[in-house]
Parts: structure tokens; sequence; C-alpha cells
């Protein structure tokens, strides 16, 4: 089956700076990969997406890049906020009709500092 | 996006006893599944919940210990059957949404603790 690996565990920017979370798959029929974050006592929500068509995708301040050859994939958020303090999940599954079967990274907590 | 209601949100329950978890749908999805979280860990799936056929049960999980309920298009149950304090996790039931049912939306999930 798929194996998602997510680093760094923790990470710690100033308010501002940016922010860069990576994951790799194993495999190569994976064509979706979502990020959800977590905020405490939270449920996880997504906050964007990319498939394997694409090779980056943006939205505001946030952005994924995909490597198919490589096969990993990275969220960097850009002048970040205290607010972007959370736990992040990469995920990837194979997409089907009949919906998705998502393996997600064991998660990097970010915090951000003023 | 989808609203989905899970309850109860917490519970303390005693070792050998069950618990049913309950998952409400604001609108009819093909597929709903259940994941469990363990405190700081990362989300793991239980099983996929289809309507009107058996639950499809990923490794490491069976039957017997998280029977799991799919009566209509809009609610499932999941229950832990036999606690021990291993058990003590969130569990969360989620759908998916989009053109090929790819983006998750989740429940407010039922954080359980196992005495």
């Amino acid at each position: 089956g798929e194996n998602v690996e997510q680093h760094p565990s923790t990470l710690s920017v100033q308010e501002g700076d940016s922010a860069v979370i990576k994951c790799t798959y194993s495999d190569s029929a994976s064509n979706y990969f979502p990020w959800y974050k977590q905020e405490l006592g939270k449920r996880p929500q997504l906050i964007i997406d990319i498939r394997s068509n694409v090779g980056e995708k943006k939205d505001q301040r946030i952005a994924v890049t995909l490597n198919k050859t490589a096969k990993h994939f990275s969220l960097h958020i850009t002048e970040t906020q205290p607010e972007d303090s959370a736990v992040y999940f990469c995920a990837a599954s194979i997409e089907s009709g009949g919906g998705n079967k998502l393996t997600f990274g064991t998660g990097t907590q970010l915090k951000v500092e003023l | 996006s989808a609203v989905i209601s899970q309850k109860p949100s917490r519970d303390i329950c005693q070792r050998g006893t069950s618990l049913t978890i309950q998952c409400q749908v604001d609108s009819q999805v093909t597929m709903m599944f259940w994941y469990r979280q363990q405190p700081g860990q990362s989300l793991t799936l239980i099983a996929t919940a289809n309507q009107g056929s058996e639950a499809t049960y990923e490794s490491g999980f069976v039957i017997d210990k998280f029977p799991i309920s799919r009566p209509n298009l809009t609610f499932s149950t999941l229950t832990v059957s036999n606690m021990s304090p291993e058990d003590s996790s969130i569990y969360l039931c989620s759908v998916g949404k989009g053109a090929t049912n790819e983006k998750l939306f989740f429940g407010s999930g039922t954080q359980l603790s196992v005495l």
C-alpha cells in the first residue's frame, strides 16, 4: 500500500517568514495530494490540493508543488501569521469515482512566533 | 463542502463496554469513512462505509471490534466494542465531495477515553 513520509515533525518560524513542509510518497499510481490543517482540538480541514497533472498550485499565501518523478510534494506558506500555527498533514491517494482512500503523513506541528 | 454532525463529542467509558458513534451528513453521499487519530498522531483509516453493503475494513481493523452500519446515504454509525484503554483515541467520520469524491470533509470527532 501507499506510504507517506512527512518532514519536519515540528517547525518554528518567525511571523512574516516562510514555512515549507515536505512529503514523499511510495505508490507511483497516486494522483491526488491534499493538505489538511488541524488546529488544536478541531477537525482537520482541507486547505489546498493538487492533482498529478499539475506541477504547482497557489491560493493566496499557500502553494503546493509536486514532483512526480521524485514522488515528493511540498506545502509552502508565505508571510506566516500566528493563526497559521497548527498541525499540517499531507496525504496521497488514487482518485476513483467511488471516492478516495487517503493515506496521511505523520503531521508537522507549525508554530509561528511573534 | 459538507456539514457533518458527529456525536457524542466525547465520552469516558469503562473497560469491556461498547460505544456507538453516530455521524449525520447534510446531503447524500456515496461513501463515508471512519478514521482514528490517537493522541498526537496522524489519521488512520479504519473502514469505508458503503450504503447497502458491508463496510470495507483496513488492515488491522476487524468487523467484530468495529462494527459499522450505513442504513442510508446520510447516516452511519461506528461501534467500538469490548473497549480497552488502547482504544482511547479520537474517532472521526468523513465524507468525500467533489468531481470524484476526492475532497474529504471531517466531522468534529469523538474523543474516547477508556478507563
